[in-house]
């Protein structure tokens, strides 16, 4: 059966920490992954996206690579602060679809 | 643009009573999608519309609900009769073309059903 895993433990750093959070899938031919930022109360925000012919996208602080070979994707924030903390999910196309498929994310904890 | 518009913000309701949740999507996104996110499943694609019309339902989990899309600027999702395991968060979503433009969604919907 398709699967999208997070981690669902939260992860807790120190600001000025880079953060990284894992997306790994099974069944899945995905031709785009995405990243999204929830917070408490609110819908989930787009941050970034990527195609299954690219290993890597930057933006500001945030880093994501993707590896179809591994079927995972590593999401970094460099220079973590208190305000990155949230829920991040990851989302999933299949080639052919028009669809997302969301994994249930994992929050994130940044200490001052 | 004020983004994705959802009505109401909480939803309190009785079991066997019908709900209708409201969404306004960004002007000029073509796309419509409902989800329901809940914390043992996740958020779960219920249903969604190209152009106003439903492409794929097969989401939505029963029956008792149904949704509708009149026109660009309005969709609705009703449950009829709602029951307790209804209770969830309920997302509306919109974007131009598919996915590769990223999804905007709404604040959500909490529906509580006693």
């Amino acid at each position: 059966s398709q699967k999208i895993e997070q981690n669902s433990e939260a992860l807790n750093i120190q600001e000025g920490k880079t953060a990284t959070l894992t997306c790994n899938y099974t069944n899945y031919s995905p031709a785009y992954l995405q990243w999204y930022r929830q917070d408490p109360g609110r819908g989930p925000v787009f941050l970034l996206l990527i195609r299954e012919n690219e290993k890597e996208k930057r933006k500001e602080r945030l880093k994501v690579t993707f590896d179809t070979t591994l079927k995972q994707s590593l999401f970094h924030i460099t220079a973590s602060q208190p305000a990155d903390s949230a829920t991040y999910l990851c989302a999933l196309m299949n080639s052919g679809y028009s669809t997302l498929t969301f994994g249930k994310g994992t929050m994130l904890l940044v200490s001052p | 643009d004020a983004g994705v518009i959802q009505s109401p913000r909480h939803e309190v309701t009785e079991m066997g009573q019908e709900v209708t949740l409201r969404c306004k999507p960004i002007s000029g996104h073509d796309y419509l999608f409902w989800y329901r996110q809940t914390m043992m499943r996740g958020l779960e694609l219920l249903i969604y519309f190209n152009n106003n019309v439903p492409i794929d339902d097969s989401g939505m989990p029963e029956d008792r609900f149904s949704a509708k899309m009149p026109n660009a600027s309005f969709s609705t999702l009703k449950i009829q009769p709602s029951e307790p395991r209804d209770s969830a968060v309920y997302f509306c979503a919109s974007s131009f073309r598919t996915a590769p433009y990223g999804y905007t969604f709404g604040s959500g919907t909490r529906l509580t059903v006693v």
